[in-house]
């Protein structure tokens, strides 16, 4: 049981260039969510995907989108990468049928845009 | 919109003292539910307690406390007899009502001394 997992863990882009993360969960988790880590600003929701088949901005989507591919998977995607785009990115996961939902997070992908 | 404020950047504690990490939070919903997660060195986001909003009783997970006064609206973390191994940074967050998305805190270092 891998719980939620994260490809790659660091990456280093030039400014212009494009990515896609991959995430992916083993807990059946309905929910899943893309956050960026900076200094001094907690984490911060990018996307979310509230079941299969549907996705929904959170507080800083611009310069990215997602897919939610199935139930167990769900990508972010920087078409062209800024400098301001530099961060730790976190994809997480939560049940939506039992209480308390927390969420449940993979190990990170360090991002660096020059 | 939901909003947690955690104002102490840093803190230092003594090896098996207790130490209490502040969060207040702002929302107009009735319904909710407070988080607290570690994130070591290493990066990764451990869920550590949570506390709903109707619960009466506040929460309690081995050596972490939750002090939930809801008229001040605050959730402070207590970590008693403190380990080397509790040094990290901590995280207060919030959901609403059944909304599943979290709003996180800036989070709060804490470093144990020996």
């Amino acid at each position: 049981n891998a719980g939620v997992t994260q490809t790659p863990k660091f990456q280093v882009l030039k400014t212009g260039q494009s990515m896609t993360l991959q995430c992916a969960q083993d807990m059946n988790h309905n929910s899943m969510y893309w956050y960026r880590q900076d200094p001094g600003m907690g984490l911060r929701l990018i996307y979310y995907s509230a079941s299969e088949g549907t996705t929904d901005k959170g507080e800083v989507p611009n310069g990215y989108n997602v897919s939610r591919l199935n139930k167990r998977e769900f990508s972010l995607r920087l078409e062209s990468a800024a400098p301001s785009q530099t961060s730790v990115y976190f994809c997480a996961s939560s049940a939506t049928d039992t209480g308390p939902y927390e969420q449940y997070f993979g190990p990170g992908t360090r991002l660096t845009v020059t | 919109a939901q909003k947690i404020t955690q104002t102490q950047p840093g803190m230092f504690v003594q090896e098996k003292e207790a130490v209490t990490l502040d969060c207040t939070y702002d929302t107009s919903d009735q319904s909710y539910g407070l988080f607290w997660y570690k994130q070591p060195s290493s990066g990764e986001m451990i869920f550590l307690i949570y506390q709903g909003s109707y619960d009466e009783q506040n929460a309690t997970e081995g050596r972490y406390s939750l002090n939930f006064q809801k008229a001040r609206k605050s959730a402070n973390l207590v970590i008693s007899a403190s380990q080397l191994g509790d040094s990290a940074m901590y995280f207060c967050a919030m959901r609403v009502s059944n909304d599943y998305k979290l709003s996180f805190g800036a989070g709060t270092t804490v470093t144990v001394r020996a």
